[in-house]
């Protein structure tokens, strides 16, 4: 199984609202990854959990907030959003210190805030 | 961090070998060289990665340059499904990507 999964696949939210994403993998990766990506653009890197610990944080804003309850889920909590988060959520996974840190990418949450 | 510069966009005639080009200039010697694609909706997928030598898989060719300033993706025979945007990345020591602005590809019939 090569698949990284993520739910919901769309969103649209409110500025007070509270949401989270979903990602899920089992291919026994212990790095996990959250990108943002607005059209026409790459991906930016959010956070970084390497065996369920945050190490890299890019200086995202608190109104985001990820958590990795196990080696096989990450979650992104989202609360009091702008309207300039609205963007494609993604998540990959990658195993953290191999020669090879190919990472693989599940198919993105497409939030809107309103 | 090491910097990529692609072009903006790229055609190429379905059946044809699409070669695209990447400039590197400021890559390290321990920094990898990664190509990526995305679709249009759909995540990012991998595709090939080198750090001296030329590499290929089932999916495509990577030629680097010898003093790996520059590296050319080459897809060998080109299908309307490649139709995408390819993204050319370093991969710094800390095992991060360091994403190039792509090259969106077009495959015409």
């Amino acid at each position: 199984d090569t698949e990284v999964t993520q739910t919901p696949k769309h969103l649209v939210m409110g500025m007070t609202n509270k949401k989270s994403l979903k990602c899920e993998q089992h291919m026994g990766h212990r790095a996990m990854y959250w990108y943002k990506q607005k059209a026409k653009k790459p991906p930016e890197l959010m956070f970084v959990y390497s065996y369920e610990k945050l190490s890299i944080n890019e200086s995202v804003p608190s109104r985001f907030s990820p958590e990795c309850p196990n080696s096989s889920l990450l979650n992104l909590h989202l609360h009091a959003l702008q309207p300039e988060d609205s963007a494609l959520y993604l998540c990959a996974s990658s195993q953290p210190t191999s020669g090879n840190n190919e990472q693989y990418f599940g198919p993105g949450t497409r939030l809107t805030v309103t | 961090d090491a910097k990529t510069t692609q072009p903006t966009s790229m055609d190429c005639a379905e059946g044809r070998a699409a070669n695209l080009p990447c400039n590197h200039s400021t890559i390290s010697g321990n920094e990898y060289v990664y190509w990526y694609r995305q679709i249009h909706s759909q995540g990012p997928q991998y595709i090939i990665h080198g750090l001296k030598n030329n590499e290929t898989n089932e999916m495509a060719s990577l030629i680097i340059t010898e003093d790996r300033k520059s590296s050319t993706l080459i897809l060998p025979h080109a299908t309307l499904r490649d139709t995408a945007v390819y993204y050319c990345i370093v991969r710094n020591s800390n095992y991060q990507l360091i994403w190039g602005a792509g090259t969106k590809l077009i495959i015409k019939p």
